[in-house]
């Protein structure tokens, strides 16, 4: 069964610095994506990034970058240049590949990031 | 744009009541799913659908039904409210890669309800 483990309940990083938040995955499937969404206090949902299993180059948009590393099933989180807006709780999440069902997402426990001045 | 839109947003109940909380999405998503979120347990699917007529088990079902009898809505119904239910509900939705579309096939989330079973 697929799993998703983040091992990071909470993150400290001071502003304009990077923070990586780790995620790790376990799936048999060799066709899977790999997602991260944020949720600010307000509650809602954000879609961050997205990294196929089969894309050659880690998935990078703006001040977001995934460090996919596929022998080691972990894609981490990088956020360069850290602001005080990017206080917020950080899900990764997994959806398997296979012919039939190819929709769900399972998600991660969460990492709580505050950045501080 | 309205994308999904969940209601209510915050509902109070006693234990054994009943309800349905609603989930409609204006963006022709054949897949749409629901979650529960509580805290240090991120968010478990409870049901899902990948195209009307059709809704599956999630991780975390007991306790809750579905339907879809449109591609646009897919309601949540809690025919005998536990205490064990009080969480905050999301209703999410994407085009569905079964269908063969491309791209990343990122959830689109409703708001959330927050529930609550005295």
């Amino acid at each position: 069964a697929q799993k998703i483990t983040q091992t990071q309940p909470g993150m400290f990083v001071q502003e304009k610095e990077a923070v990586t938040l780790d995620c790790t995955y376990d799936t048999s499937d060799p066709s899977y994506g790999l997602f991260w969404y944020k949720q600010p206090s307000s509650g809602e949902m954000i879609f961050l990034i997205y990294q196929g299993s089969y894309d050659q180059q880690n998935a990078t948009e703006g001040r977001y970058s995934l460090n996919f590393q596929k022998a080691r099933k972990s894609a981490n989180l990088v956020i360069s240049a850290s602001q005080l807006g990017d206080s917020a709780m950080y899900f990764c999440a997994m959806r398997e590949g296979s012919a039939y069902n190819t929709d769900k997402l399972i998600f991660g426990t969460g990492t709580r990031l505050q950045v501080f001045p | 744009n309205a994308g999904v839109t969940q209601t209510p947003k915050f509902q109070v109940l006693k234990t054994g009541q009943s309800m349905t909380l609603q989930c409609a999405q204006d963006m022709n998503h054949e897949y749409m799913s629901w979650y529960r979120q509580d805290p240090g347990m991120g968010l478990r699917l409870i049901h899902y659908s990948v195209g009307a007529g059709i809704t599956d088990q999630g991780e975390v079902p007991n306790g809750y039904n579905v339907s879809r009898s449109t591609t646009e809505d897919f309601p949540l119904r809690l025919l005998s409210a536990a205490p064990s239910q009080t969480s905050v509900y999301f209703c999410a939705s994407s085009y569905s890669r079964f269908k063969g579309v491309a791209g990343a096939g990122e959830l689109f989330f409703g708001e959330g309800s927050r529930l609550t079973v005295l």
